[in-house]
C-alpha cells in the first residue's frame, strides 16, 4: 500500500532534549512537508521540501531542523530551542509542489515531560 | 488578516441534519479550494477540492465557492454520526516561490445519534 509512514506515534521529551521524528512517503512524490497543530489553530507549516537536498522555512521554523537526503524521507528535528514543542505534527506530501492534493500521515504527539 | 478564516465551532447537530460549514480567504486571487476531514488523532484526508466558482456535489458532500464575496462552504446532507469529525478548509497560497496550503483553523463538527 502507498503511503505516509509517521513514526513514532507518541513522543516523550525531556526539556533541555532533541528529538527527530520520522517520515517517510513510497508515493514518489516529490514534495514534503511539515506541520504543527495545536487546538484552535489548524496546521501551521514548519518546513517543506520539494526536491531532495533543498528544503525552505515556513512560517513557524524556529526550533526545528530537517533534512531531505533521500525522496522517501523527510524528518524533523524538534530542538531544545523550540519553546513549547509539544504538539500534534503531521507530514504530508504531494506528487509536485504545484499539485493540489496534499497526502497526510497518521501523526506524532509530542509532549515535553 | 488570515489567508484562510474559518467558523471554529464546535457545531453539534442531531443526525439527519444539515450541515453547513464556512470559510471566507482574503487573496481573490485563489482559485482552487479544498475541504479536508479529519478524525481524532489521526491525519487530515482530502474530501472534496473545487476549482473557481460553483459547486461540487459528491454523495451527501456539495461543495460551494462564491468568488464575489470570497466565501467557500461545505455542506453535509442527512449527517451520520461518521461525519463527525473536524473540517479544514484549506487554499494553496504562495509562500516564497511556491504555492503551500494554507488552512483554516478547523470546525469540529458533532453529529449526534
Amino acid at each position: 500500500d502507498g503511503g505516509i509512514t509517521q513514526s513514532p506515534k507518541y513522543l516523550f521529551r525531556k526539556e533541555g532534549q532533541n528529538v527527530t521524528l520520522s517520515c517517510e512517503q513510497n508515493l514518489n512524490h516529490d514534495a514534503m512537508y511539515w506541520y504543527r497543530q495545536d487546538p484552535g489553530q489548524g496546521l501551521r507549516l514548519i518546513y517543506y521540501s520539494q526536491i531532495v537536498n533543498d528544503f525552505q522555512k515556513g512560517d513557524i521554523a524556529e526550533g526545528y531542523s530537517v533534512s531531505r537526503e533521500k525522496k522517501e524521507s523527510f524528518p524533523l528535528t524538534v530542538t531544545s530551542a523550540q519553546k513549547n514543542p509539544t504538539a500534534f505534527y503531521l507530514c504530508a506530501s504531494r506528487l509536485e509542489p504545484t499539485n493540489t492534493e496534499a497526502f497526510f500521515g497518521q501523526g506524532t504527539r509530542l509532549t515535553v515531560v | 488578516q488570515k489567508e484562510v478564516e474559518q467558523d471554529p465551532g464546535p457545531l453539534s447537530v442531531p443526525e439527519g441534519a444539515i450541515v453547513s460549514l464556512n470559510c471566507t480567504y482574503s487573496n481573490s486571487a485563489f482559485q482552487y479550494f479544498m475541504w479536508y476531514r479529519q478524525y481524532s488523532r489521526k491525519g487530515p484526508e482530502l474530501l472534496m477540492y473545487t476549482y473557481s466558482s460553483g459547486n461540487k456535489e459528491d454523495g451527501r458532500f456539495t461543495a460551494q465557492v462564491d468568488k464575489s464575496s470570497k466565501y467557500i462552504s461545505l455542506f453535509i446532507r442527512d449527517s451520520q454520526p461518521s461525519d463527525s469529525a473536524t473540517y479544514l478548509c484549506a487554499t494553496p497560497a504562495f509562500s516564497g516561490s511556491a504555492r503551500q496550503l494554507t488552512f483554516g483553523s478547523g470546525t469540529q463538527l458533532t453529529v449526534l445519534p
